[in-house]
Formats: C-alpha cells, structure tokens, sequence
C-alpha cells in the first residue's frame, strides 16, 4: 500500500519568513496531493491540492509542487502570519484507491 | 456548507466495554471514513465505506467494526474498548473516493480507562 513520510513535524519561522513542508509517497501510480490545516481544537480542512499532470499550483500565499520523478511534493506558505500556526498534513492517493494516505503531521508555529 | 456531524465530543469508557461512534453528513456523499489520529502518527485510516452496506478495511482495522445502514450515517464500534483504543477520532466524507475533498467531523476525544 501506499506510505506518506511528512517532514519536518515541527517548525517555527518568524512572522513574515517562508515555510516549507516536504512529503514523500511510495507509491509511483499515486495522482492526487491534497494539504489539510488543522487549527487548534478544530476539524482539519482542505487548503489545496494537485493532480499528477501539473507541477505546481499557487493560491495566494501557499502553493504547492510536484516532482513525480523523486516521488515528493511539498507545501510552501510565504509571508507566513500568526493565523497560518497550525497543523498540517498532506496526503496521496492513486487510481482506484478510495481513501486518502496521510503524512503524519506538521506542526507550524508562526512567532509575531 | 457540507457538514459532518459526530455525536459526541468527548467520551470517557471503561475497559470492556461495547462504545459507538456515530457520524451524519448532509451532502449525500457517497463515500464516509473513520480515521484515528494521534500526536506524531497522522491521520491513520480504519474504515471506510463507498456505499450503503459496502465496507472496507483500512490500515488499522483491528479491535473495530463498522455500520453504514443509511448513506447519511457511518458508525464505528469498538467491540471490547481498551486503554490503547484512548484517541481523537475523526469522522469525514467526500463525494466520490479519495479524489475529491474530504469534509472532516469535530472529532471524538475516546478517553478509555
């Protein structure tokens, strides 16, 4: 089955500094990377995803990128606020796989 | 707004005992999980189910059952709670598989003494 290593668990960057969260799959047939934030005390959400056939995706201030080649994607979050501390967790999938694998979280402390 | 419900926020049981979750969602998805999460391991998956009486088997299935006798609800069943089944469970569900948003529960904090 597919396996998900997420790195690093936690990470504490300055207000207004750049955050980057890296994943890993196992599987090479997997095709869909959603990220999800969880707020404290809250339900974890979907902030964004990407499919196979592109390589980066941007909304705002995260993005996300893909390199299928070395099986990783990561999440990058710029001009980081004290509302963006969370945990966040990305995930894959492939074809004909009907639940989501996800990493095993990572914390991210934005200091004001 | 698609909303996943989960009956309880906080549960407190003893060792042995027979204890239900339940979850509801109003978007009439097809698809409904059951996911543990606990500090430094993720979101582990340990069952879902893609149709009204049809279930399978996550990574962690073991020590749960599960019911989906009505698309809208999704039931996990701890058949003999133990200590080590103390966890946060999350409840979602999404239109169709894993390609498509996943909409989380509040979550259920099972406290098993």
């Amino acid at each position: 089955g597919e396996n998900v290593e997420q790195h690093p668990s936690t990470l504490s960057v300055q207000e207004g500094d750049s955050a980057v969260i890296k994943c890993t799959y196992s599987d090479s047939a997997s095709n869909y990377f959603p990220w999800y934030k969880q707020e404290l005390g809250k339900r974890p959400q979907l902030i964004i995803d990407i499919r196979s056939n592109v390589g980066e995706k941007k909304d705002q201030r995260i993005a996300v990128t893909l390199n299928k080649t070395a099986k990783h994607f990561s999440l990058h979050i710029t001009e980081t606020q004290p509302e963006d501390s969370a945990v966040y967790f990305c995930a894959a999938s492939s074809p004909g796989r009907r639940a989501l694998t996800f990493g095993s979280g990572t914390r991210l402390q934005v200091q004001p | 707004d698609v909303k996943v419900t989960q009956s309880s926020r906080y549960l407190v049981k003893r060792t042995g005992e027979k204890v239900f979750l339940e979850c509801v969602q109003d978007m009439d998805h097809e698809n409904m999980f059951w996911y543990r999460q606990d500090p430094g391991l993720g979101l582990r998956l340990i069952y879902f189910s893609y149709d009204v009486k049809m279930k399978e088997k996550g990574d962690i299935p073991e020590g749960y059952s599960v019911s989906r006798e009505k698309k809208e609800r999704f039931s996990l069943i701890l058949e003999s709670a133990s200590t080590n089944q103390t966890s946060m469970y999350l409840c979602a569900s999404s239109l169709w598989g894993a390609h498509t948003e996943a909409f989380f529960g509040q979550g259920t904090r099972l406290t098993v003494v």
